[in-house]
């Protein structure tokens, strides 16, 4: 059973401070991982993919990926009240091109 | 920009009823999934298609569920004899065959049993 876990919220933040979310999966075959951002009633957005070790920057989102530890991190700099959101961490396996998507974080920016 | 569309927004259904949901997914598109997201819940896989079959499908989608691509464009979704926890958000989504590429959503199709 592939699992794909992120740190529970919601998680508030004050407006321009960076915003830390955190997600672990099971699966050591994982080879894609991605970031979705889903308004309240909305369809998920893709914010960024990552597949190699290290960081990838993004304007204000940077994602960051340990396959060793087997976690993956978004990182918002600058964080605005329009950055409130639930984000979705999803990863896909070396075999299947099915998406496993974690409970999400909710996260608040307060002005 | 190209999008994935689903029709309709919303469906109010009684139980036992059949119901079709639609998506016409990205056109060089060549992976097709099904998803749902029970109210406040974490988004579920349920089928994946490539290919004109299905590829893999969760414990969720059972023999109530089934997919189908009838004329190259549409995808789209059957539940024979809905069920009240059939309740949910359903997301269509789509991909190319590059093996790292990301999955596009469609805006969704709320489903209401009653």
């Amino acid at each position: 059973q592939k699992e794909v876990e992120q740190n529970s919220g919601p998680l508030s933040v004050p407006e321009g401070a960076i915003a830390s979310l955190n997600c672990t999966y099971s699966d050591r075959g994982s080879q894609s991982f991605f970031w979705y951002r889903q308004y309240s009633g909305k369809s998920p957005e893709l914010i960024m993919s990552i597949y190699s070790n290290g960081d990838k920057e993004d304007g204000r989102f940077t994602a960051q990926l340990n396959k060793a530890s087997q976690y993956v991190s978004l990182l918002i700099r600058d964080s605005q009240p329009s950055d409130s959101a639930t984000y979705l961490c999803a990863v896909r396996g070396n075999y299947g091109q099915n998406f496993v998507f974690g409970p999400g974080t909710r996260l608040s920016v307060l002005p | 920009e190209p999008e994935v569309t689903q029709t309709p927004s919303h469906q109010v259904t009684q139980m036992g009823q059949e119901v079709i949901l639609r998506c016409v997914p990205i056109s060089n598109h060549l992976y097709f999934y099904w998803y749902r997201q029970i109210l406040g819940q974490k988004v579920e896989f349920l089928v994946s298609f490539y290919n004109n079959e299905i590829s893999e499908k969760s414990e969720i989608f059972d023999d109530q569920f089934s997919v189908e691509r009838p004329d190259g464009s549409n995808f789209t979704l059957k539940i024979r004899s809905t069920k009240l926890e059939d309740s949910a958000m359903y997301f269509c989504a789509s991909k190319t065959g590059t093996a790292t590429a990301e999955a596009f959503f469609g805006q969704g199709t709320r489903l209401t049993v009653v």
